[in-house]
């Protein structure tokens, strides 16, 4: 099955640099990667997803990219803010529906923005 | 409405209580999920349900029953649980099965 490898487990920034989280996934059917955002006591939040036909997708200060030979994805994340602290989990699936499809979470990278 | 309801926010059950879970979502979604999270961990899935049919059951154990009574309402029933079962319970829907997956708040489940 999927497996899905995430890295770093933590990462502290000082405000205003960039913050790079790395996802390696396993199944070369997986089609759909989507980041989630989660802050304390909260419940998590998608923030930006990616599917296998475009190589990258940007959102105001936040990036995806997309290697599929090397089944790799990364969120960047640019000029960061204290708000941007929080813990986020990359995913994947083949995704469109399909009864045995589910979404497979990363271990999650706990993010610390210094002011 | 854009959101996932859950209730109870929070709930305290011994090992022989009986309890329900609900959620609740009015987005038209046709699938809805149950994860539990542990803290500092991934949410991890246990049931899944499509056009109001269970399509995934992760192996959870039988003391966590699921119930979709229509295609807004998700319920976990839950029976003799274990100190172990204690963590946060998240309902989850989405249009079609695991495509954008929002996200209700939660309950906060502790098993003395």
């Amino acid at each position: 099955g999927e497996n899905v490898e995430q890295h770093p487990s933590t990462l502290s920034v000082q405000e205003g640099d960039s913050a790079v989280i790395k996802c390696t996934y396993s199944d070369s059917a997986s089609n759909y990667f989507p980041w989630y955002k989660q802050e304390l006591g909260k419940r998590p939040q998608l923030i930006i997803d990616i599917r296998s036909n475009v190589g990258e997708k940007k959102d105001q200060r936040i990036a995806v990219t997309l290697n599929k030979t090397a089944k790799h994805f990364s969120l960047h994340i640019t000029e960061t803010q204290p708000e941007d602290s929080a813990v986020y989990f990359c995913a994947a699936s083949k995704g469109y529906g399909g009864a045995t499809n589910k979404l497979i979470f990363g271990t999650g990278t706990l993010l610390a923005v210094q002011p | 409405d854009t959101e996932v309801t859950q209730t109870p926010k929070h709930l305290v059950m011994g090992m022989t209580n009986k309890k329900s879970l609900k959620c609740e979502q009015h987005m038209g979604h046709r699938a809805m999920y149950w994860y539990k999270q542990k803290a500092k961990k991934p949410p991890e899935l246990m049931f899944v349900y499509s056009y109001e049919k269970l399509s995934i059951n992760e192996s959870v154990p039988s003391r966590f029953s699921p119930e979709c009574p229509n295609s807004s309402l998700l319920n976990l029933h839950l029976h003799a649980l274990q100190p172990e079962d204690s963590a946060l319970y998240l309902c989850a829907s989405s249009q079609f099965q695991t495509e954008k997956l929002f996200f209700g708040s939660g309950t906060q489940l502790s098993v003395l």
